[in-house]
């Protein structure tokens, strides 16, 4: 069974910090997925990084897909309030692209 | 609005209830997705339809009964509900084969359903 595991689960932060969140796992991913949910609202894609070793910024965000392709990070500079929610990582499955293996989250909380 | 419209946003149903969840896309996809979101687990794939097609079925109870008349519409219908089932249930679209790896799913904001 394919897993994968997310932490810290929950990190409440002052704005104007900076905060890393690890998606891990034991299992080799076509691709890995990070969305952010926000209260109320279904998940909405932020980046898909596909090569080992590929980085890629999105303004204050930055993602990393391990070398081996079985883990990911996401490091936010300088977080803002509207930062906040749910970050789920979600990883492709070689054989089927249709099938995503989902973490559980990390809920952040920025604090202005 | 993300382009997948998802209704009602809220149901609350007693156990012996028949109830329908719509979802309906405008991004000219051709697959449609039907995911369950609880607290402490991961999102669930339930049903997965391709050109109106079934091509997923992750061991979903019968009580769970999904239709789709068009790739641009989905319903979810539920009758004879249990407690458990309480959860958020989540559409979602995507246009197969248009990335690299896994589809890139673009979600509705949801259906927050409570069993009685």
């Amino acid at each position: 069974t394919q897993l994968l595991e997310q932490s810290p689960q929950f990190l409440s932060i002052q704005e104007g910090e900076n905060l890393t969140v690890y998606c891990n796992s034991s299992s080799v991913f076509s691709s890995l997925q990070w969305y952010r949910q926000e209260p109320g609202e279904g998940p909405v894609l932020l980046v898909t990084v596909v090569t080992g070793g590929e980085v890629k910024k999105l303004k204050r965000l930055t993602f990393q897909f391990g070398d081996a392709r079985k883990d990911s990070s996401l490091h936010i500079t300088a977080a803002q309030p509207g930062d906040t929610g749910l970050y789920l990582c979600a990883g492709g499955d070689a054989g089927n692209n249709r099938k995503l293996i989902w973490g559980l989250g990390t809920s952040l909380a920025v604090n202005p | 609005e993300t382009g997948v419209t998802q209704t009602p946003r809220h149901l609350v149903m007693g156990m012996t209830n028949k109830k329908s969840l719509k979802c309906e896309q405008h991004l000219g996809h051709n697959a449609m997705y039907w995911y369950k979101q609880s607290a402490k687990k991961p999102l669930e794939l339930m049903f997965v339809y391709n050109f109106k097609e079934q091509t997923e079925n992750n061991s979903v109870p019968s009580r769970f009964s999904p239709e789709c008349p068009n790739s641009s519409h989905l319903f979810l219908h539920l009758h004879t509900l249990q407690p458990e089932d309480s959860a958020l249930y989540l559409c979602a679209s995507s246009q197969d084969g248009e990335n690299s790896g896994a589809n890139v799913l673009t979600f509705g904001a949801g259906s927050r359903l409570t069993v009685l």
